[in-house]
């Protein structure tokens, strides 16, 4: 049984438009992060959050928000899509050293 | 500032062989160390990590990985490898104390050959 989900699976959205990324959890963790992945760059960290209500920018927030209404649901915005924000993103809880992490998902801005 | 380099981007063994993927980190204080592993298509799955204590550390499916502080290492390693381990797998170092900042290594290729 997954612990940490992620919707949708994959996503096409057009330049300018608004995409939002919703990852669940059922691992009662307080830390949740975003994070992209992307050839020749590895993984890196977008928003994380330390519980309900609360965000805090990573490495490369720009461009990005997040939202934490609840302990299971934390949120990945993009308010205005471009085409370099394309990657696939993933969703983790736990802490920093032990995440557990969602399937991901494939975000293709044209 | 952390920072983890995996030197080697490809690997390639038969099943059965015994393989090392090497991880080398570079940071003053204390540190975790952990590795994970992604499937293609997948998110990565946590395999192991290392704090204090014992240097060699036992994970999931036959894992394990040595730190070394002289060296500034912290290899994974598996004795007898089969075809489902064919994978990419990360070296992530955080610091011990404070922050939030988790660096992941560029990641190794795995590719078991029948």
């Amino acid at each position: 049984e997954a612990a940490v989900t992620q919707s949708p699976r994959n996503k096409v959205a057009v330049t300018g438009g608004k995409v939002t990324l919703s990852c669940n959890q059922t691992n009662n963790h307080n830390n949740m992060y975003w994070y992209r992945q992307d050839t020749g760059h590895g993984l890196r960290l977008i928003h994380y959050s330390y519980g309900a209500g609360s965000t805090e920018k990573g490495d490369i927030p720009d461009g990005y928000k997040a939202s934490r209404p609840s302990q299971e649901n934390f949120s990945l915005i993009l308010e205005l899509a471009t085409p370099s924000q394309t990657s696939v993103y993933f969703c983790a809880s736990g802490n920093k050293y032990e995440q557990y992490f969602g399937p991901g998902t494939r975000l293709t801005v044209l | 500032t952390q920072t983890v380099s995996q030197s080697d981007a490809h690997v390639t063994v038969f099943e059965g062989d015994s393989v090392e993927l090497r991880c080398n980190y570079s940071y003053g204080g204390s540190i975790y160390l952990s590795w994970y592993i992604q499937h293609h298509g997948r998110g990565l799955q946590f395999l192991l990590k290392y704090y204090s204590g014992n240097p060699v550390v036992q994970g999931v499916n036959g894992f394990e990985a040595e730190f070394s502080k002289s060296d500034s290492s912290f290899h994974l390693r598996k004795a007898s490898v089969h075809w489902s381990d064919s994978a990419v797998y990360f070296c992530a170092v955080s610091a011990g104390t404070g922050g939030y900042k988790v660096v992941f290594g560029s990641g190794t290729r795995l590719l078991v050959s029948p």
